[in-house]
């Protein structure tokens, strides 16, 4: 079974620009959570997408923003672009029915560099 | 808010070395505990879980944790490293009755030297 996939790898973007990140989960998985990975704050959680519905919310500004499609693929947006978002994009999947919570399986990432 | 300490930002150790990686949390409900480890280039991987039962969890590759819940910990450990342990080790944790999200500590590297 064909491990989450994320596209692309890499991303270098100048501050105010947009970048918009890609997640493939794990085939049969219906729930994706995105987070963000710095060196200074770890893993911070920033959304979670289950059936095209966004579930749950971190701690983020609206200029982060997602969806998921009909075939569970979900995609991340941030708008106007900061130096501070500058950090490793991970997306999770999980097979997670409504109200349960299983093993989330991680994708690559996408390193994101803003200038 | 929910917090996860790792106390430990970098270890590093001989092979053959004993390993305890410390991890406490905040919250004072039921959770879930994980530890991920992150081999250099590579995906997060799930080490082992605690939900429930057994407050000792034995995991992949020789590792084992222990739930103390008086003290809010979960420690990671391995009686002999090896140089292939050599990673970024994450703890996380869920609260039962939250959301769907994890949250994580902010990582102890593990070097181990030859």
């Amino acid at each position: 079974k064909a491990g989450v996939t994320q596209t692309p790898r890499y991303l270098i973007k100048t501050r105010g620009q947009q970048v918009t990140l890609s997640c493939s989960p794990i085939s049969g998985h219906r729930s994706v959570s995105w987070y963000q990975q710095t060196p200074g704050q770890g893993l911070q959680f920033l959304f979670e997408y289950f059936s095209e519905t966004q579930r749950n919310k971190g701690n983020f500004p609206g200029r982060f923003s997602g969806r998921q499609f009909s075939n569970s693929r979900s995609e991340m947006n941030v708008s106007t672009l900061e130096l501070g978002d500058s950090a490793l994009y991970l997306c999770a999947s999980s097979l997670t029915t409504s109200g349960g919570f299983n093993e989330q399986f991680f994708g690559p990432g996408t390193r994101l560099t803003v200038l | 808010a929910q917090s996860v300490s790792q106390h430990n930002h970098h270890v590093i150790l001989s092979e053959a070395a004993s390993l305890e990686l410390g991890c406490n949390y905040s919250y004072g409900g039921t959770v879930n505990l994980f530890w991920y480890v992150q081999y250099p280039g590579q995906h997060l991987q799930l080490l082992l879980k605690y939900f429930s039962g057994d407050p000792l969890v034995k995991g992949i590759k020789g590792f084992e944790a222990e739930f103390i819940k008086s003290k809010f910990s979960f420690n990671l450990r391995k009686p002999s490293v090896q140089w292939s342990d050599t990673a970024e080790y994450f703890c996380a944790v869920k609260i039962t009755t939250g959301a769907n999200n994890l949250f994580f500590g902010t990582g102890t590297r593990l070097t181990v030297i030859p």
